[in-house]
């Protein structure tokens, strides 16, 4: 099946520090990837969708200034989490759709700590 | 707005069948998805529904009513393991793949 990776697993910073999150698509090409974030045992909130070349969408009170994507090829996505916040402390997960697009293939996700 | 609810837990003995529920109210509908989730893990593809009925996946089972707009996934002959919380996203039409999802189900297997 698709394979989806993340890197980092986890990272802690300092707060006004910046991070960069990487997602790759392993064995498949991904015109379109999501990122969503997860506070601890809520939903997954869809964050933005990564296209490739492209400017991404960001989905209604996401700051894009904040969260910036970028999606410079077929296998790889970034998300880079700009003066970060304690209140951006979260698990970042990242999906690529897979063929018919009746699936979505998740990376392991990334948690972040913001001190 | 759009919103899609699912009970927020749900407890059930190893070996039962359970059946979570999940209703939704979206602009633009095209499909009901379920995902697993285990405490710190990526959420993992479990089930898929474009059409009304019963879609059967080895133990799991997925129904689908459009005019109700209500779905369920069924769990059978449960095991220790299956123990996570169970998502359904709803993929939206006119949008590429982009999925919304529910409030999720804490499903605990009892011995």
């Amino acid at each position: 099946g698709a394979v989806v990776s993340q890197h980092p697993s986890w990272v802690i910073c300092k707060s006004g520090t910046s991070v960069k999150i990487e997602c790759r698509s392993l064995d498949f090409q991904a015109t379109t990837m999501f990122w969503y974030r997860q506070f601890p045992k809520q939903s997954l909130m869809l964050m933005a969708t990564s296209n490739e070349g492209s400017k991404a969408t960001y989905e209604q009170g996401v700051e894009k200034d904040k969260f910036l994507i970028n999606h410079a090829s077929l296998t790889l996505s970034t998300l880079t989490v700009t003066s970060a916040h304690p209140e951006d402390s979260s698990f970042y997960i990242c999906s690529a759709g897979g063929g018919l697009a009746d699936t979505q293939y998740f990376g392991p996700g990334t948690r972040l700590t913001v001190l | 707005g759009q919103s899609l609810e699912q009970p927020s837990e749900v407890t059930a003995v190893e070996g039962a069948i359970v059946q979570m529920n999940c209703t939704y109210q979206t602009s633009g509908f095209y499909g009901l998805s379920w995902y697993q989730q285990h405490d710190g893990g990526a959420p993992t593809f479990l089930s898929y529904n474009a059409l009304d009925g019963l879609e059967e996946t080895g133990r799991f089972s997925s129904f689908l009513s459009r005019s109700d707009s209500y779905g369920y996934l069924l769990l059978q002959e449960l095991q220790m393991k299956d123990s996570a919380s169970y998502f359904c996203a709803v993929k939206r039409s006119g949008a590429t793949n982009k999925l919304i999802f529910g409030t999720g189900t804490l499903l605990a297997v009892q011995p």
